[in-house]
């Protein structure tokens, strides 16, 4: 079966940091693009981060950009978001997905920056 | 930035109707479009990408068309499990972006 296993989530304080891991099974990692999405509280969805299938390229929105850092170890199938200087507005549940239309989904895992 | 917007918010529809939900691009995506249903406390699920192309196990009640800024989702017969929330988004460039959602609730 074709899986992604978030986990990392937690709670933090602002200015903090955490790191979210993403482990992929029952399919050809290396092959894919791989992109964290969010969703804060009662809100809708946002794209976050995105990596190609070799690490070379590597896309933020606008309000993580010099705070998240997306990158993947192909030998172990796994993706990683290491967020720093976290903010209230981070408060959500990250998802990790497969491509760039989202054929798969993590189940998700919630983070949560509050003092 | 592509801006996608979602109309309308809510969508109050009987079951056995039909469901059309619209989604709009301030740029054109060509045909890079999906779209997802979300029931609470799930993850999304793929139901429609390349526009119109319904996504493994899909079933045939669920139908995308458009393309470059003006897309639509319908559903041609409401199930019970068919009230969720719809998010359609573009893969485009490599910043993929969601619309605001379109919650389908029984009428």
């Amino acid at each position: 079966e074709e899986q992604l296993v978030e986990s990392g989530g937690g709670l933090v304080q602002p200015g903090g940091s955490l790191r979210l891991s993403c482990a992929a099974s029952g399919f050809t990692f290396n092959i894919y693009w791989m992109t964290w999405v969010r969703q804060a509280p009662g809100k809708g969805l946002e794209w976050v981060a995105n990596i190609k299938q070799d690490g070379s390229e590597k896309y933020y929105v606008d309000s993580v950009k010099g705070r998240f850092t997306i990158s993947r170890d192909n030998r172990k199938k796994s993706l990683y978001l290491q967020m720093n200087s976290l903010r209230a507005e981070d408060t959500a549940v990250y998802y990790c997905a497969r491509r760039a239309d989202f054929d798969i989904w993590g189940q998700g895992t919630m983070v949560t920056v509050s003092s | 930035e592509i801006v996608m917007t979602q109309s309308p918010a809510t969508l109050s529809v009987s079951p056995g109707e039909r469901a059309t939900l619209s989604c709009r691009a301030s740029q054109s995506v060509r045909t890079n479009l999906a779209w997802y249903q979300q029931k609470p406390g799930q993850a999304p699920r793929l139901l429609i990408y390349g526009a119109s192309t319904r996504a493994t196990g899909i079933p045939v009640r669920f139908s995308g068309s458009g393309s470059e800024t003006e897309f639509t989702l319908t559903i041609s017969s409401l199930q019970s499990e068919d009230f969720a929330v719809y998010y359609c988004q573009q893969y485009n460039n490599w910043r993929g972006t969601f619309g605001g959602g379109t919650k389908v609730e029984i009428k």
